[in-house]
């Protein structure tokens, strides 16, 4: 399958700092990212949707403020966690789409966050 | 209505028995579909997908579509406890978007 990359796999902050996570098509270009949660032994909940040179599209009950989404390019897609705290530690994973891999929707390795 | 619905599980089976995992949708127009098998811990990886009507195998996995029903299933033959994860049943819709079920947990016992 396609390989979608996340940086960093793990980060723990202190309540209050900012986190960013990066997101990456190694193989393919990535018109669509997504970006999920996990919580412990809970679904996946998708937080936003985004296209390559145009805002995200949040899901409803998802602060765009608190969740900078930015695809700036066919490969690259970031996720800011703004001002974290501690309910915001979970499991964040993303998945992309494009190319000749449109029909599906690959997933990146996950990046756990700790707010401490 | 959900768009994709699950069982959520926890389903158990015998080392080497038949695991069985169903899905159902409710967009009739949707196209594709698609097994994700989650471990605990880890992100979702692709392990099938089906576009037609009817049976397709790969290995020990066989996916099942019947569009007319609106169902969709994987089975997973001779099961191993390596299989023991979470599946993740996804629809693309004729909206080209990607709908998850909540997941089904299945256990192989040794």
């Amino acid at each position: 399958g396609a390989v979608v990359s996340q940086h960093p796999s793990r980060v723990i902050c202190k309540s209050g700092t900012s986190v960013k996570i990066e997101c990456r098509s190694l193989d393919f270009q990535a018109t669509t990212m997504f970006w999920y949660r996990q919580f412990p032994k809970q679904s996946l909940m998708l937080m936003a949707t985004s296209n390559e040179g145009s805002k995200a599209t949040y899901e409803q009950g998802v602060e765009k403020d608190k969740f900078l989404i930015n695809h700036a390019s066919l490969t690259l897609s970031t996720l800011t966690v703004t001002s974290a705290h501690p309910e915001d530690s979970s499991f964040y994973i993303c998945s992309a789409r494009g190319g000749a891999r449109d029909n599906e929707q690959f997933f990146g390795p996950g990046t756990r966050l700790t707010v401490l | 209505q959900k768009e994709v619905e699950q069982n959520s599980g926890p389903l158990s089976v015998p080392e080497g028995a038949i695991a069985s995992l169903n899905c159902t949708y409710s967009d009739r127009g949707s196209q594709s579909f698609f097994w994700y098998r989650q471990y605990s811990g880890k992100s979702p990886e692709l392990i099938m997908f089906i576009y037609s009507n009817g049976d397709k195998e790969d290995g020990r996995f066989t996916a099942q579509l019947n569009k007319a029903s609106q169902y969709v299933s994987l089975l997973i033959r001779d099961s191993q406890p390596s299989d023991s994860a979470t599946y993740l049943c996804a629809v693309k819709s004729p909206g080209n978007q990607f709908y998850f079920g909540t997941g089904t947990s299945l256990t192989v016992i040794p």
